[in-house]
């Protein structure tokens, strides 16, 4: 059984377009995040929610904006895609919000802005 | 200046030999630190938490140096498995804002 699961695989998409990636986990989690892994393989936190809350947001433009329907999905919705969107995007889950819980992450989306 | 920084190698090494990463963070009141792991086009997985007093895991050994701010990776007779990227992850406080290292490269060779 997948834990974390994402989809699409793959995007591949027009400067300009409005794409959702989505995201669900079964491990019962209440914490979701989503996290960008860019060409140099720098992988950097844009949110965190914690029982659908917001807690992390880091410095992201307003053109990306996550949704929490539940506590087991987090969706990224990104407006008006630009060439630097492309990389590969990865949702992960812990559980609680100690700092020390492992983080499950998704297989990824590797996202292409042409 | 980086919240964490690794050496991005490459390092590659001969089946059987011992390898070493270090990774710096900047926070002092960093409080919790972790090691990753990476294969080529894969999500990152778990390693290793990486506790104060160091701990090990088969061939695994991870260390931590408050004073100095880094925390090291030891990997004792390398197995071609063990090939992948290592990421350094340190948790700024308590609380889920989790900085990751560009990761250090390892091939293991036959």
């Amino acid at each position: 059984d997948t834990a974390v699961s994402q989809t699409p695989k793959y995007l591949v998409t027009q400067m300009g377009n409005d794409k959702s990636i989505k995201c669900e986990q079964n491990l019962g989690h209440d914490t979701m995040y989503w996290y960008k892994q860019d060409s140099k393989k720098f992988l950097k936190i844009m949110f965190s929610y914690n029982n659908k809350e917001l807690i992390i947001n880091e410095t992201v433009p307003n053109r990306f904006s996550p949704k929490s329907p539940d506590k087991a999905h987090l969706n990224l919705h990104i407006n008006s895609l630009e060439l630097g969107d492309s990389a590969v995007y990865f949702c992960a889950s812990s559980q609680g919000t100690g700092g020390m819980e492992t983080q499950y992450f998704g297989p990824g989306t590797r996202l292409l802005v042409l | 200046r980086k919240e964490v920084e690794q050496d991005p190698g490459p390092f590659n090494v001969p089946e059987g030999a011992t390898v070493a990463f270090n990774c710096t963070y900047s926070n002092s009141a960093s409080q919790s630190f972790f090691w990753y792991r990476q294969d080529c086009r894969k999500e990152p997985k778990l390693l290793m938490s990486v506790y104060s007093s160091g701990n090990e895991d088969g061939r695994f050994t991870a260390q931590l140096n408050r004073a100095s701010q880094y925390i090291s990776l030891l990997i004792r007779d390398s197995k071609l498995s063990d090939s992948a990227t290592y990421l350094c992850v340190v948790n700024k406080n308590t609380g889920n804002q989790f900085y990751f290292g560009t990761g250090t490269s390892l091939t293991v060779i036959p």
